[in-house]
């Protein structure tokens, strides 16, 4: 059966610190992959996707995410955290274009 | 660019009571979608439609009802509602390439 994964409910790290978010998926061929994230009270916004090619994405804000076809993995990555990344991270998975499941989110806390 | 819109932002409901969440797009996409979001459970497809005159259930259809009827209308109806329909729910479309666009979200409460 399809199904999205985030084994991380929550996440906390420090200001300046580096993050990993974490993703897999089950799916017997190679989906569109996404990242999306949303602040308190708002809507979704995309950070990035994959769709074929190069396996190291490059979003916005500063996040890259990286497809591991092994693992079946799509992994979020920031080198440095800042305090105005603190949000809900989604990883999506698009198994064609008609059917988009989402993980249940990791909710990422940045100390000071 | 106003791209997905929803209304209303915010809905108490009496149980049995029946409602339409609207939502419009202006970006001329094919597809679009309805999910709903509960705490620490995602986002779960509602229905989805890949254009006019065309709908399909997703996960959670149960309860809900869809229509299609232009390219920019996908409105989501609640016909009995139930203290289980609380939720926050969320129209999208997307491109050809998958990527969506979200509204902002409509916060529905039954009581």
């Amino acid at each position: 059966a399809q199904s999205v994964t985030q084994p991380d409910i929550h996440i906390t790290v420090s200001e300046g610190a580096s993050l990993e978010l974490r993703c897999n998926y089950s799916y017997g061929a190679t989906p569109y992959l996404f990242w999306y994230v949303q602040s308190p009270g708002q809507g979704l916004q995309l950070l990035l996707k994959y769709f074929s090619g190069d396996t190291l994405v490059q979003g916005i804000k500063g996040f890259e995410a990286e497809f591991k076809r092994s693992q079946s993995s799509f992994n979020l990555r920031k080198p440095s955290v800042h305090w105005s990344d603190a949000a809900e991270y989604f990883c999506a998975v698009g198994f064609n274009n008609n059917d988009m499941r989402f993980g249940a989110g990791t909710r990422l806390t940045v100390k000071p | 660019n106003a791209g997905v819109t929803q209304t209303p932002k915010f809905r108490i409901l009496k149980i049995g009571q029946s409602m339409t969440l609207q939502c419009t797009q202006d970006m001329n996409h094919n597809y679009m979608y309805w999910y709903r979001q509960d705490p620490g459970m995602g986002l779960k497809l509602i229905y989805y439609s890949v254009g006019a005159g065309i709908t399909d259930k997703g996960e959670v259809p149960n309860g809900y009802n869809v229509s299609r009827s232009t390219t920019e209308d996908f409105p989501l109806r609640l016909e009995l509602a139930a203290p289980s329909q609380t939720s926050v729910y969320f129209c999208a479309s997307s491109n050809q390439r998958g990527e969506a666009f979200f509204g902002q979200g409509t916060r529905l409460t039954v009581v």
